[in-house]
């Protein structure tokens, strides 16, 4: 039972434009959200996170949006560099503490440079 | 910033061996450990939580007898795969937050790649 979904695999997008990452989830208990960033033979990597009381947060070249009503969330990277190119996993939890996160499959991205 | 080392990187063992992993904070203390397992293609799967000077816990449907957990230390874990067979072969990833701040993130190591022969 997958609670939390990436529905896209993989992400080709130009260097420079925007990259756009998708997540949805089924669990409305959930109201913690964060994106990992995992590159090859590496564990994963802390990007961004959003609690349910935002629909957006924003650090850098990185935004997260959060539509509670429709369960989904998107990870907007602008613009996008070569060295974005890694696999992206969205999670989500019930609690900022929680110990139990719920990963997503991933979503390749590969920036073109 | 925060950093968990895992090691080994990557083992090869044969069918009915165990294989131990380690898990280690580097620069804060983890009460909590969290031993995650990725199948192809698959998201990351919880599989048990290491609790520093108790037994671990572990999630529906993870053997304890197999998947041997122990926690020694507030810097240490380790995930011991016995009498592995060639359906363990996969990659596992351990996880551990800052006992300091409990809303932080979790850190990862960058994960044991597992082939049971």
């Amino acid at each position: 039972d997958q609670q939390v979904k990436q529905n896209s695999p993989s992400l080709s997008v130009q260097e420079g434009r925007i990259s756009i990452l998708n997540c949805d989830y089924t669990n409305s208990m959930f109201d913690y959200f964060l994106w990992y960033k995992k590159y090859p033979a590496e564990g994963p990597t802390f990007l961004i996170s959003i609690s349910s009381i935002k629909d957006k947060n924003e650090d850098g070249r990185f935004t997260v949006f959060l539509n509670k009503s429709a369960k989904h969330l998107s990870l907007h990277i602008v613009p996008s560099q070569p060295g974005d190119s890694a696999v992206y996993f969205c999670a989500a939890s019930a609690g900022t503490g929680a110990n139990n996160l719920f990963f997503g499959t991933g979503t390749r991205l590969t920036v073109i440079p | 910033g925060a950093v968990v080392s895992q090691h080994p990187s990557r083992v090869i063992c044969k069918s009915g061996t165990s294989v131990k992993i380690e898990c280690r904070s580097l620069d804060f203390q983890a009460t909590t450990m969290f031993w995650y397992r990725q199948f192809p293609k698959k998201s990351l799967m919880l599989m048990a939580t290491s609790n520093e000077g108790s037994k671990a816990t572990y999630e529906q449907g993870v053997e304890k007898d197999k998947f041997l957990i122990n926690h020694a230390s507030l810097t240490l874990s380790t995930l011991t795969v016995t009498s592995a067979h060639p359906e363990d072969s996969s990659f596992y990833i351990c996880s551990a937050r800052n006992r300091a701040g409990y809303n932080s993130p979790l850190h990862f190591g960058n994960g044991t790649r597992l082939t049971v022969t």
